[in-house]
């Protein structure tokens, strides 16, 4: 269960502020994911790294800036906060195999709470 | 980006019925399709999932069938249990293969 972690569980801030969420994932998988799941329970794709390399941006604004330090982490910085990005934020990880996504391991969830 | 459509949004059924839920695609590039569980407060787990040269693949009570032609995959759980009972997502995989779309989910509850 600790495969794909991170953290904080829970995050609730004021409008305006910055905050971090960090990833790690210890399958030796080669791509990592960050995505968004809204009040509705609707999954998104933000982000997607392969071997520290930005493949996906899913017109995500650019107040949300992914980085990824080495193959095992990701992590996710969000300026300025607004009300609408409260939901709760997954990281994932995956092998790629055959030029397409493995099963793809998420971590626990981050839920983020912006007042 | 391409869209995933699922029906439907929930789902009820009585213990040991079979419950089906049922997902279109549009991008034809899409080459992998999974399907995961998610309970309430929890995170996201893969339950079953077919690649596109497989049309059936089944892991007891869970089957799942993929028709390329027609853009179509499917979930079938028999025997349902109330433990059953939970949010179920498709997703297909994206034309670059880097990501997945994902369905609006199926709340599924099993009454005993």
């Amino acid at each position: 269960d600790t495969a794909v972690s991170q953290t904080p569980k829970y995050l609730v801030t004021q409008m305006g502020n910055d905050k971090s969420i960090k990833c790690e994932q210890n399958l030796g998988h080669d791509t990592m994911y960050w995505y968004k799941q809204d009040s509705k329970k609707f999954l998104k794709i933000m982000f997607s790294y392969n071997n520290k390399e930005l493949i996906i941006n899913e017109t995500v604004p650019n107040r949300f800036s992914p980085k990824s330090p080495d193959k095992a982490h990701l992590n996710l910085h969000i300026n300025s906060l607004e009300l609408g990005d409260s939901a709760v934020y997954f990281c994932a990880s995956s092998q790629m195999t055959s030029g397409s996504t493995d099963t793809q391991y998420f971590g626990p969830g981050t839920r983020l709470t912006v007042l | 980006g391409e869209n995933v459509e699922q029906h439907p949004s929930t789902l009820s059924v009585q213990e040991g019925d079979s419950a089906v839920i049922k997902c279109t695609y549009s991008d034809s590039a899409s080459n992998y399709f999974p399907w995961y569980k998610q309970e309430l407060g929890k995170r996201p787990q893969l339950i079953i999932d077919i690649r596109s040269n497989v049309g059936e693949k089944k892991d007891q009570r869970i089957a799942v069938t993929l028709n390329k032609t027609a853009k179509h995959f499917s979930l079938h759980i028999t025997e349902t249990q109330p433990e059953d009972s939970a949010v179920y997502f498709c997703a297909a995989s994206i034309e670059s293969g880097y990501a997945l779309n994902f369905g609006k989910g199926t709340s599924l509850l099993v009454t005993p």
